[in-house]
């Protein structure tokens, strides 16, 4: 059974930069077929999809938060990570890390983390 | 504003037959498959349809996904009380390269 965790702050001062790390177990990351993504919950509200990486480094990213977010992958410790730049309470959100088949669905996902922006 | 449309409730008895509808556009579902996602409060979103009309494993009959041209729709036979959640459409999208979400649908089971 894939499992996937998120790991990071929970707490994040505005102007600052957000970093998670997504951890798989049961499976290994370096698999055809499938991208590695995150994507975000706000308080009460929707789905929004930030970014997808390949196990080969090729990323994906939302057009509207391209310019302050990197994906990047490490397939030696099986994980992949998350920073965004210049963060604002905008970004205050619950993040899940996902599997995703490409063109398609996301059927594994973390059980998502809490990242809060405030001073 | 989301870019896939669903209506933001949806009510039903148990028992009862519920749809919940996904609206887009050419370039997400017109041109890839729908999938759904069930989320309970507190708790990750779980795949519950994929390529339009597909279970995964453990997911029971009772959940059905159709599409037609830019719209898709999720059936609920049999409504149980455990189907009280939010319930999202999303696809790939070609503006995005990547997925795009419904607004998503809450499910209210009277």
């Amino acid at each position: 059974q894939l499992l996937l965790q998120e790991s990071g702050p929970g707490l994040v001062k505005p102007s600052e930069t957000l970093s998670l790390t997504c951890t798989v177990s049961g499976g290994s990351i370096s698999t055809s077929s499938y991208y590695w993504a995150w994507i975000r919950q706000p308080p009460g509200k929707g789905l929004e999809w930030i970014a997808s990486i390949y196990y080969s480094g090729t990323t994906y990213y939302n057009p509207s938060l391209k310019s302050r977010v990197t994906i990047s992958v490490d397939t030696s410790k099986n994980h992949f990570s998350l920073k965004l730049t210049s963060v604002t309470a905008a970004d205050t959100a619950v993040y899940f890390c996902t599997r995703q088949k490409v063109y398609s669905h996301n059927d594994y996902w973390g059980q998502g983390t809490l990242v809060t922006v405030s001073s | 504003q989301s870019v896939l449309a669903q209506p933001p409730s949806a009510s039903g008895t148990p028992g009862q037959r519920v749809t919940i509808s996904c609206s887009g556009s050419s370039s997400n579902i017109g041109s890839y498959t729908v999938n759904w996602y069930q989320q309970l409060p507190g708790t990750a979103p779980k795949l519950l349809i994929y390529s339009n009309n597909q279970r995964p494993s453990g997911v029971p009959d009772r959940f059905s996904g159709s599409k037609s041209g830019t719209s898709a729709s999720l059936a609920i036979s049999g409504l149980q009380s455990e189907d009280e959640a939010e319930y999202y459409c999303a696809a790939w999208d070609d503006s995005l390269n990547g997925p795009v979400f419904g607004g998503g649908t809450k499910l209210t089971v009277l």
